[in-house]
């Protein structure tokens, strides 16, 4: 079945560390691949998206994400985290059947920023 | 305002009531969503309106009735509902409805409803 997972739940880091979040999609061809983030009380922004291309994506607030087609992940990575991006961060697709498309989201990470 | 603005931000209702949902799009946007996003669950599409004309109707129950009289505003009309229902409702805008992957949607901050 078509879907797109992010495996962990919630992740802590530590202020200043290095992030690396991770999105795996089941789709017969490479969908279009997207990260938003929803900071507390407010809707969804784009971080970043990838159509096709370099796979190494630079998105804004410093994140990029780098897409690999042999293990179908789009994972999100940060050098270096600012507890203001404590948030949770969702992976979402479109397939790529150029007809109706529609954003399917995965569950989404919550992330915890110590300081 | 700028951006995608929802009213009210938070609603408690009995399973009795009936009340709307507003949301408003100050970008000249002509798509307007409804999704639902409940906890450790996905975000779920629940309509599309393009050019005021509802586009998509994901089998969401009757008992929600979205409502999009111009462009820049869109209700979602709530009767008798269930506890299940409980959940934060978002709404989001779009150049259009077409080729989703060119047009990125802005979101709302949401309506946190619970029904009693």
């Amino acid at each position: 079945a078509q879907s797109v997972t992010q495996p962990d739940i919630h992740i802590t880091v530590s202020e200043g560390a290095s992030l690396e979040l991770r999105c795996n999609y089941s789709y017969g061809a490479t969908p279009y691949l997207f990260w938003y983030v929803q900071s507390p009380g407010q809707g969804l922004q784009l971080l970043l998206k990838y159509f096709s291309g370099d796979t190494l994506v630079q998105g804004i607030k410093g994140f990029e994400a780098e897409f690999k087609r042999s293990q179908s992940s789009f994972n999100l990575r940060k050098p270096s985290v600012h507890w203001s991006d404590a948030a949770e961060y969702f992976c979402a697709v479109v397939p790529m059947n150029f007809g109706n498309e529609k954003l399917t989201f995965g569950t989404g990470t919550r992330l915890t920023i110590i300081p | 305002e700028t951006g995608v603005t929802q009213t009210p931000r938070h609603l408690v209702m009995g399973m009795t009531n009936k009340k709307s949902l507003k949301c408003e799009q100050h970008l000249g946007h002509n798509a307007m969503y409804w999704y639902k996003q409940s906890a450790k669950k996905p975000l779920e599409l629940m309509f599309v309106y393009n050019f005021k004309e509802q586009t998509e109707n994901n089998s969401v129950p009757s008992r929600f009735s979205p409502e999009c009289p111009n462009s820049s505003h869109l209700f979602l009309h709530l009767h008798t509902l269930q506890p299940e229902d409980s959940a934060l409702y978002l709404c989001a805008s779009s150049q259009d409805r077409a080729r989703v992957s060119y047009n990125e949607q802005f979101f709302g901050p949401g309506t946190r409803l619970t029904v009693l």
